[in-house]
């Protein structure tokens, strides 16, 4: 089965100093990862997605991630934090999706980002 | 154009009962999906619909139901509430389905169970 995994509950960064999030997956069979953001008493926002292609992926808000398979992971990037970006990111993989269904999202147990001025 | 709709905001609700929640999706998306999200467990997919059919379920026990209509608006239930199932349910929408497509989050409703 699909699964994803932070490893950090919580990360704190300084403003204007690089921030990473962590995630590691386990899938058989290419996987479709995905980032998304949640606001405080907000719905998720989609940051971004690998599917396939460049290993870098570009996504909204100046984040971007990087796919790398012999490592499982899709860590999540910024070259420099903002306070705005404090909140809970969470990491996804799609589960089956294979023979004609389209599967849904596993989402990891999501990570807290805390930038300080 | 409007985004995911999700009413009601909040609930109030006692063990035993049952509730329903609603989803209103982004015009000409046709497929919902249902998540819950407590600090315990993250986010856990309920089910999704698909054009009025059920076309992918979580783990989740038969208490939980859910039924799409043909504008494809959708409701979730829940009978015989326990205490655990005090959590925020989300939905989320899109065009074809959960596979590949990004999708839409509403703002999610907030249920406790006392």
């Amino acid at each position: 089965a699909q699964s994803v995994a932070q490893p950090e509950d919580q990360v704190n960064v300084a403003e204007g100093n690089p921030l990473t999030v962590k995630c590691t997956y386990s899938v058989s069979g290419n996987p479709y990862l995905f980032w998304y953001v949640q606001y405080p008493n907000r719905g998720l926002q989609f940051l971004l997605k690998y599917i396939t292609g460049d290993n870098l992926v570009k996504g909204s808000y100046g984040f971007e991630a990087e796919f790398n398979k012999s490592q499982t992971s899709f860590h999540l990037k910024k070259p420099s934090a903002l306070v705005s970006d404090s909140a809970l990111y969470f990491c996804a993989v799609r589960d089956g999706g294979y023979g004609g269904s389209q599967g849904n999202l596993i989402f990891g147990k999501g990570t807290k980002l805390s930038v300080k001025p | 154009k409007a985004g995911v709709t999700q009413t009601p905001r909040y609930l109030i609700k006692t063990r035993g009962q049952q509730v329903t929640l609603s989803c209103s999706p982004i015009s000409g998306h046709r497929s919902v999906s249902w998540y819950q999200q407590t600090p315990g467990q993250g986010l856990q997919f309920l089910f999704e619909y698909f054009s009025e059919t059920q076309r992918n379920k979580g783990n989740f026990p038969g208490r939980f139901s859910g039924r799409q209509f043909s504008n494809s608006r959708s409701e979730m239930n829940v009978s015989t509430l326990e205490l655990g199932d005090s959590a925020l349910y989300l939905c989320a929408s899109s065009f074809y389905g959960t596979g590949s497509e990004k999708l839409f989050f509403g703002s999610g409703t907030q249920l406790s169970v006392l």
